[in-house]
């Protein structure tokens, strides 16, 4: 069965320093997401992704974000100095096209970790 | 604004059926979801209500009202394989997800 991956699975940085972290939507999909879920609380739609571009994003994703995909598989999330507070479990999905079913899939996440 | 209500905790006996209550106030609504997931793990995708009434799938049942802004999931014949956190999330009218903060369910023997 088709599946959402990501990687590092863990990520520990140094506040400051860029991270990106990566993931494979599968492979049919045509609209991305990335959702943080910091420790012990919600899971927070950060931003969406579609044809090539943002579609919607929230307030947490500021300019310290972007996301990118650079081929025809990979979608990436780059948070360019990063701060305590972004210590979180980051979780790609992806879903079909407009017309098909609504159901996001998620990757395993990844765990970041800045100290 | 968005607003999903979850209980925080539930505890039922492996074997049993628990009714896992959500309510929400969106300001668009497009379908209501649910998820589980343990613990350090991906949510899962369980069932999707966009219409008023019973989705059943397996001993997993979804109800929605959207009149009163309220769904319910059900767990029949729990096994301890079920103990998670169970996610209710809308779709608002934009494409994204918003979630609730979740059901620890623990199942018990």
């Amino acid at each position: 069965e088709p599946e959402v991956t990501q990687t590092p699975s863990h990520q520990v940085t140094q506040m400051g320093q860029e991270v990106i972290l990566r993931c494979v939507p599968i492979s049919n999909h045509l609209y991305f997401y990335w959702y943080r879920q910091i420790l012990g609380q919600k899971v927070e739609f950060l931003v969406s992704f579609y044809n090539n571009e943002i579609s919607e994003k929230s307030e947490i994703f500021d300019d310290q974000f972007s996301v990118e995909r650079p081929d025809g598989s990979n979608f990436t999330l780059k948070i360019r100095s990063t701060k305590l507070e972004d210590s979180a479990m980051y979780f790609c999905a992806s879903r079909a096209d407009r017309g098909g079913p609504y159901e996001q899939y998620f990757g395993p996440g990844t765990r970041l970790t800045v100290t | 604004g968005q607003n999903i209500d979850q209980p925080t905790e539930m505890t039922a006996t492996e074997g049993a059926i628990v009714q896992i209550n959500c309510t929400y106030q969106t300001s668009g609504f497009n379908g209501l979801f649910w998820y589980q997931q343990h613990a350090g793990e991906a949510p899962t995708f369980l069932s999707y209500n966009v219409l008023d009434g019973l989705e059943e799938k397996g001993r997993f049942s979804s109800f929605l009202s959207r009149s009163k802004g309220y769904s319910y999931l059900l767990l029949k014949e729990l096994q301890m394989k079920d103990s998670a956190s169970y996610l209710c999330a809308v779709y608002s009218g934009a494409n994204n997800l918003f979630f609730g903060t979740g059901t620890r369910l623990t199942v018990i023997p």
